[in-house]
């Protein structure tokens, strides 16, 4: 069994300053990895993945990601953020043999302000 | 295109009433899930299915559940008999053939048992 584990519930941050959301995962065989963003009242949107390869990913909007397989963990970074990033963002995992279905943390809310 | 659509966007019903939730996925897209975001437990995925049929339903939290999808397109999920704990966002997501790992969600749709 997989589970995903995102340490913080809430993370408060000034604009323009970096961020960090934590995320890790257990599993006994390759996973997949992802990164999911929900704006207030929308769906979840995928903002980025590890399927394999080279192990920092990197969304359209200037987050970035690191699968890091000895300590399982793929936090979500940005370097300076802005009012609009805040939202809801899920970490999620599916395994590779066995299925798709994706098993999510709790989330963090990440609240930017002035 | 159209993305993933999701009727109705909220249903208020009073415990013990069956609901019908519609989703239609995205053109082309021969996976759907459906999932269930709710405050108590997060998101917790409930079925996957590929073309018409469901390899996985090992999400369905009880009997009072069940789901189909017909012409490989449009997919219901049945909620009999709701109870108040069945209060929650329904997503449904789609994926293309290939590429079930990465999911397309729509904008749930908010039940309300009373």
């Amino acid at each position: 069994a997989q589970s995903v584990t995102q340490l913080d519930s809430q993370v408060p941050v000034f604009e323009e300053a970096p961020v960090e959301l934590r995320c890790n995962y257990s599993s006994s065989v390759s996973v997949y990895l992802f990164w999911y963003v929900q704006y207030p009242n929308q769906g979840l949107q995928l903002l980025l993945k590890y399927l394999s390869g080279s192990t920092l990913v990197e969304s359209i909007n200037g987050f970035e990601a690191e699968f890091n397989k000895s300590q399982t963990s793929f936090h979500l970074r940005k370097p300076s953020v802005h009012i609009s990033d805040t939202a809801e963002y899920f970490c999620a995992v599916s395994q590779s043999n066995s299925g798709y279905a994706l098993n999510f943390g709790k989330g963090t809310s990440l609240l930017v302000t002035p | 295109g159209a993305g993933v659509s999701q009727s109705p966007s909220n249903k208020v019903t009073e415990k013990g009433k069956d609901v019908e939730l519609r989703c239609d996925p995205i053109s082309g897209h021969t996976a759907l899930y459906w999932y269930r975001q709710s405050l108590g437990q997060g998101l917790e995925f409930l079925i996957y299915f590929q073309g018409n049929s469901a390899p996985d339903k090992s999400g369905l939290p009880s009997d009072r559940f069940s789901a189909e999808r017909t012409g490989g397109s449009v997919s219901t999920l049945t909620i009999q008999r709701t109870q108040q704990e069945d209060s929650a966002v329904y997503l449904c997501a789609s994926s293309l053939p290939g590429l079930e790992n990465i999911q397309y969600f729509g904008a749930g749709t908010r039940l309300s048992v009373l």
